[in-house]
């Protein structure tokens, strides 16, 4: 049992450039989210879903967008990235749609130039 | 939205004392106040939580208090040690968690031997 991985590890990308940041977990868990970690910003909640076909938006959404397909996969766009976005990406769930203890993933470190 | 305070944001104590981070929240409908340790390099995990029909919870040599009239709450660790030695964050959510998390901008306490 894998729990939660994320994909990539890390990436540099060009300014102007599309980028999808995977996340898989196995654990069967309803809630999904994405946060973005900046040093002396803590963590700030993206986009959010409680149930696999429903999405919702989070503290810092913009140029950013999310799709939940299935309830095991939760990817995050960026259309066109901007250097303001790099920074450290976090995925994490909750067995519950309700709420409960957030599982985090590994994080993907994302640089744009 | 939630908005929550974290202080302080560096706290060194000597092996064996007690370390205290304290958290205070906005929102009056906040419910759930979990706190999360982060080592370098590593993804958060819960270390303890506490809802807002309690007022205290301890697990082991950790503790968490919480006053809902002054909308504050705080995590205790007693007899420190160098392995808690990390970056700890709170945070604070209405729903239980379901529409994420609000984190603190995080305390790194320093464990000095």
């Amino acid at each position: 049992i894998a729990g939660i991985t994320q994909a990539p590890t890390s990436q540099i990308l060009a300014a102007g450039r599309r980028m999808t940041l995977r996340c898989t977990q196995d654990m069967r868990h309803n809630a999904m989210y994405w946060y973005r970690q900046d040093l002396g910003l803590g963590l700030r909640l993206i986009h959010y879903s409680n149930t696999a076909g429903t999405t919702g938006k989070g503290e810092v959404p913009d140029g950013y967008s999310v799709s939940r397909a299935n309830t095991d996969d939760f990817p995050l766009t960026l259309a066109s990235a901007v250097p303001s976005q790099t920074s450290v990406y976090f995925c994490a769930s909750t067995a519950s749609a309700g709420g409960g203890t957030q599982y985090f993933g590994p994080g993907t470190r994302l640089t744009v130039l | 939205g939630e908005n929550v305070e974290q202080h302080p944001s560096t706290l060194s104590v000597q092996e064996g004392d007690s370390a205290v981070i304290k958290c205070t929240y906005s929102d009056s409908a906040s419910n759930y106040f979990p706190w999360y340790k982060q080592e370098l390099g590593k993804r958060p995990q819960l270390i303890i939580d506490i809802r807002s029909n309690v007022g205290e919870k301890k697990d082991q040599r950790i503790a968490v208090t919480l006053n809902k009239t002054a909308k504050h709450f705080s995590l205790h660790i007693t007899e420190t040690q160098p392995e808690d030695s990390a970056v700890y964050f709170c945070a604070a959510s209405s729903g239980g968690g379901a529409d994420g998390l609000t984190f603190g901008k995080g305390t790194h306490l320093i464990i000095q031997p």
